[in-house]
């Protein structure tokens, strides 16, 4: 165990669903991350919080709204989506924000299928 | 831009046999250059890190080399075992912030199959 849980593990929505991940961290950091990982191409960086404060948004599209309540949990909201958003969405944490010399922390990811 | 590469892309190897995984970068200003070992359906776990100084780190089984001056790491694997089968995943972590990856660039994995 990480110390990172993502709920739930698997996922099956159509493209008008809406549906939520959830990820807690249970080591004190700080800095939370949205990542997404899809087949054949590096892990791509979707959005950051740090002490609950949202510092990256790389031009993800609207229909993924993230949500820091506290600096323990993040949420990933999906709507709308669409068949090439199917991918292993994975939430990593940190102690602090920049990372460049932290060790960031993943959870086991959310397996998404958009039917 | 910076960017990771990693070779090659797929491994088999039988168990007990060694192997080893290659990582080019061209990212600057540098700052630190980590593997991760992700099994299938799982999040990454790091393996090691190593900053600018170090040319070579030792997690039991795995050993990490990193030669700053032609921006290469290697990863070999020693008497490898059925539960080595994973993606093995250089990451070059930048010191500057800014862009789309921020600071951390990840390659897109090495898949090695350890058979029997």
């Amino acid at each position: 165990e990480t110390g990172v849980t993502q709920t739930p593990r698997h996922l099956v929505m159509g493209m008008t669903n809406k549906k939520s991940l959830k990820c807690e961290q249970h080591l004190g950091h700080n800095a939370m991350y949205w990542y997404k990982q899809s087949a054949k191409k590096p892990l791509e960086l979707m959005f950051v919080y740090s002490l609950e404060e949202r510092v990256e948004n790389n031009s993800v599209p609207s229909r993924f709204s993230p949500e820091c309540p506290n600096s323990s949990h993040l949420f990933l909201h999906l709507h709308t989506l669409q068949p090439e958003d199917s991918a292993l969405y994975l939430c990593a944490s940190s102690q602090e924000f920049p990372a460049e010399n932290e060790k960031l922390f993943f959870g086991s990811g959310t397996q998404l299928s958009v039917l | 831009k910076n960017q990771v590469e990693q070779s090659p892309q797929s491994l088999i190897i039988l168990e007990g046999k060694n192997c080893t995984l290659q990582c080019n970068y061209t990212v600057s200003p540098f700052s630190n250059l980590r593997w991760y070992k992700q099994d299938t359906g799982r999040g990454p776990v790091s393996l090691t890190i190593m900053t600018f100084s170090e040319n070579t780190k030792s997690n039991g089984r795995y050993t990490a080399t990193l030669d700053a001056d032609t921006k290469q790491s290697s990863l070999h694997i020693t008497a490898s075992q059925l539960s080595d089968s994973a993606s093995y995943i250089c990451v070059v972590s930048c010191l500057n912030y800014g862009g789309s990856q921020g600071n951390l660039i990840f390659g897109k994995g090495t898949k090695l199959s350890v058979k029997p």
